[in-house]
């Protein structure tokens, strides 16, 4: 089976602009969880989500977003970006959620200048 | 709530040493516990996870876990340690119904010769 896939995997920005991510899980996973990683707050928990559905979020500001499709591919977005956005994303995906194994992906660097 | 904790940011060992990696956990109800090591410009990947199955977890590329109740701890361990091995290693707990994972601020393991 292939892994779950992230694009792009370098994305640069400058301040004020918008970014979008996409990520498209393992076949059969249906939660896609997103996951911020920086050298200072290390790996932090963005949001979840399971059948089209946000069932679970981290505490990051309302310019951060998500939303996942039918075939459970996911998309997250990022308005009015900051400096301070500059970070590893990743993406992971399980079967149901819950206590299920994440399997991450490669991750998309964002840098933003 | 979950949080974990793991000592010391940066371990190095000889190669054919013992690696031993700490972390300890606190959650309110019965965790999940993971460990997963990302290689450079990578994402994570699962070693191994503790499931309240058994104690002593076996994961893969040689490391194992144990899980005591009694010190909040799961430490991951290696008999003897490889180059290949050098990498950052985190610890996390899921929990409470949800999927989301608490990372800990993980472990850079270097391997000398």
């Amino acid at each position: 089976k292939a892994g779950v896939t992230q694009t792009p995997r370098y994305l640069i920005k400058t301040r004020g602009q918008q970014v979008t991510l996409s990520c498209s899980p393992i076949s059969g996973h249906r939660s896609v969880s997103w996951y911020q990683q920086t050298p200072g707050q290390g790996l932090q928990f963005l949001f979840e989500y399971f059948s089209e559905t946000q069932r679970n979020k981290g505490n990051f500001p309302g310019r951060f977003s998500g939303r996942q499709f039918s075939n459970s591919r996911s998309e997250m977005n990022v308005s009015t970006l900051e400096l301070g956005d500059s970070a590893l994303y990743l993406c992971a995906s399980s079967l149901q959620g819950g206590k299920d194994t994440q399997y991450f992906g490669p991750g998309t660097r964002l840098t933003v200048l | 709530a979950q949080s974990v904790t793991q000592l010391g940011s940066h371990v190095s060992v000889s190669e054919g040493a013992l690696v031993l990696l700490r972390c300890n956990y606190s959650s309110s109800v019965p965790p999940y516990l993971f460990w997963y090591v990302q290689y450079p410009n990578q994402g994570l990947q699962l070693l191994l996870k503790y499931t309240s199955a058994a104690t002593l977890v076996k994961g893969i590329n040689g490391f194992e876990a144990e899980f005591k109740k009694s010190e909040t701890s799961f430490h991951l361990t290696k008999p003897s340690a490889h180059m290949s091995d050098a990498a950052e290693y985190f610890c996390a707990v899921s929990g409470g119904g949800g999927n989301k994972l608490t990372f800990g601020t993980g472990t850079q393991l270097k391997v000398e010769l």
